[in-house]
């Protein structure tokens, strides 16, 4: 069965430090894969892909397939950044002939920054 | 107001009831999908519209039933729920073409009493 894991629920660091949020996933093929972040009172909405290979809000992620892992990094955590982050594997799927994209959530971690 | 919209963004509702949750979006998109967020459960995909035309239903009890009248509208029925069907149920749409991102909905918060 396809998975992804966010082993963390909680994670919490201080303002300046590197973060961390891992994700792994058991997906056949090569899945692309998402990150959506939901801060607080605002919907949820996407961070990053990984196909994009960009830094959004100083955030990197590098799809690791030899450990099929898709850990979301960044070097210097800020307050703004408290937030509740899900690792999303996209699928691939054809209808008629037309094509669209099914996200399975990871249950999500929810990181605080501290001052 | 631009995005994707839900109404209500509360409903409260005895075992009973009939209600039902409407998503409209304004971006032109030609998917729409239905989630459910529970506190203690990831991010549940219920049902997929592409072009109107349903092509998921994630083994949804029949009590949640599905409507997409056209492209831009994607509504919710909801009839003799249970307790545990309490949840933020979320609306989101995408283009419908390969890697593309979806846009959610602010989310009805139901209450099954």
């Amino acid at each position: 069965a396809q998975r992804v894991t966010q082993p963390e629920k909680l994670l919490s660091v201080f303002k300046g430090a590197p973060v961390e949020l891992k994700c792994n996933y058991s997906y056949s093929g090569s899945p692309e894969l998402f990150w959506y972040v939901q801060y607080s009172r605002q919907r949820l909405q996407l961070l990053l892909r990984h196909i994009s290979r960009e830094s959004i809000k100083g955030f990197t992620a590098d799809l690791n397939k030899g450990e099929t892992s898709f850990h979301l990094k960044k070097p210097f955590a800020q307050e703004e950044d408290s937030a509740m982050y899900y690792c999303a594997p996209y699928r691939f799927s054809n209808a008629g002939g037309t094509s669209y994209g099914k996200l399975t959530f990871g249950q999500g971690t929810i990181l605080t920054v501290h001052p | 107001e631009t995005g994707v919209t839900q109404t209500p963004r509360h409903l409260v509702m005895g075992m009973t009831n009939k209600k039902s949750l409407k998503c409209e979006q304004h971006l032109g998109h030609n998917a729409m999908y239905w989630y459910k967020q529970s506190a203690k459960k990831p991010l549940e995909l219920m049902f997929v519209y592409n072009f109107k035309e349903q092509t998921e239903n994630n083994s949804v009890p029949s009590r949640f039933s599905p409507e997409c009248p056209n492209s831009s509208h994607l509504f919710l029925h909801l009839h003799t729920l249970q307790p545990e069907d309490s949840a933020l149920y979320l609306c989101a749409s995408s283009f419908g073409q390969v890697k593309d991102t979806q846009y959610f909905g602010p989310g009805t918060r139901l209450t099954v009493l």
